[in-house]
């Protein structure tokens, strides 16, 4: 099974960077995700990291540590709209399903 | 852009029903889901159907749900006799081969038993 922890909540000014940290426990590892997920709407897909490092995509990035099962998603040049829940998803070795961390909600304030 | 379509958006059953949220998947994908979220909760795996079955369910997924591709672009979700505490947001989503594109998720069913 998976045990997936992230931080419940995090604040932060409109133009800042915030790094919402994920960790994890896995019988088996094939992929960790980042989703963006507004207050009554489906998650979006925003990075998805295998091997270890740093993947960056415009505004966002995301870093995977395998050895420590560890990764984050940092966000950068805060916007108003970027205020929502960031869910973190391993990937089982095994089969395609994703299990999902409870989510941080992510405030951003002028 | 590719989109997973669900229907209906709003479903509400009294309890003991049945109810069909239905889907269709992303054309080219190959592996479909369904997920349930309830308020205020993480979003939690249900089942996984690839190749015209079953591969993996959760142990929600018990005896009172089911999941068909009855033609080549629907996938339903069933729920035989409703409980109160199956409210939840219902989400299908779908993956090609490697899931790299990431899994796309469709806008959800709220379905709320009374």
């Amino acid at each position: 099974g998976q045990n997936i922890d992230q931080p419940t909540e995090m604040t932060a000014t409109e133009g800042a960077i915030v790094q919402i940290n994920c960790t994890y426990q896995t019988s088996g590892f094939n992929g960790l995700f980042w989703y963006q997920q507004h207050a009554g709407e489906a998650p979006t897909f925003l990075s998805y990291n295998v091997l270890d490092g740093l993947e960056e995509k415009g505004r966002f990035s995301s870093f995977l540590s395998r050895s420590k099962g560890y990764s984050y998603l940092l966000l950068k040049e805060l916007q108003m709209k970027d205020s929502a829940s960031y869910l973190c998803a391993v990937r089982d070795r095994n089969d395609y399903k994703l299990s999902f961390g409870a989510g941080t909600t992510v405030t951003v304030r002028a | 852009e590719p989109e997973v379509t669900q229907t209906p958006s709003h479903q509400v059953t009294q309890m003991g029903q049945e109810v069909i949220l239905r889907c269709v998947p992303i054309s080219n994908h190959l592996y479909f889901y369904w997920y349930r979220q309830i308020l205020g909760q993480k979003v939690e795996f249900l089942v996984s159907f690839y190749n015209n079955e079953i591969s993996e369910k959760s142990e929600i997924f018990d005896d009172q749900f089911s999941v068909e591709r009855p033609d080549g672009s629907n996938f339903t979700l069933k729920i035989r006799s409703t409980k109160l505490e199956d409210s939840a947001m219902y989400f299908c989503a779908s993956s090609d081969s490697g899931g790299s594109n990431g899994y796309t998720f469709g806008s959800g069913t709220r379905l709320t038993v009374v």
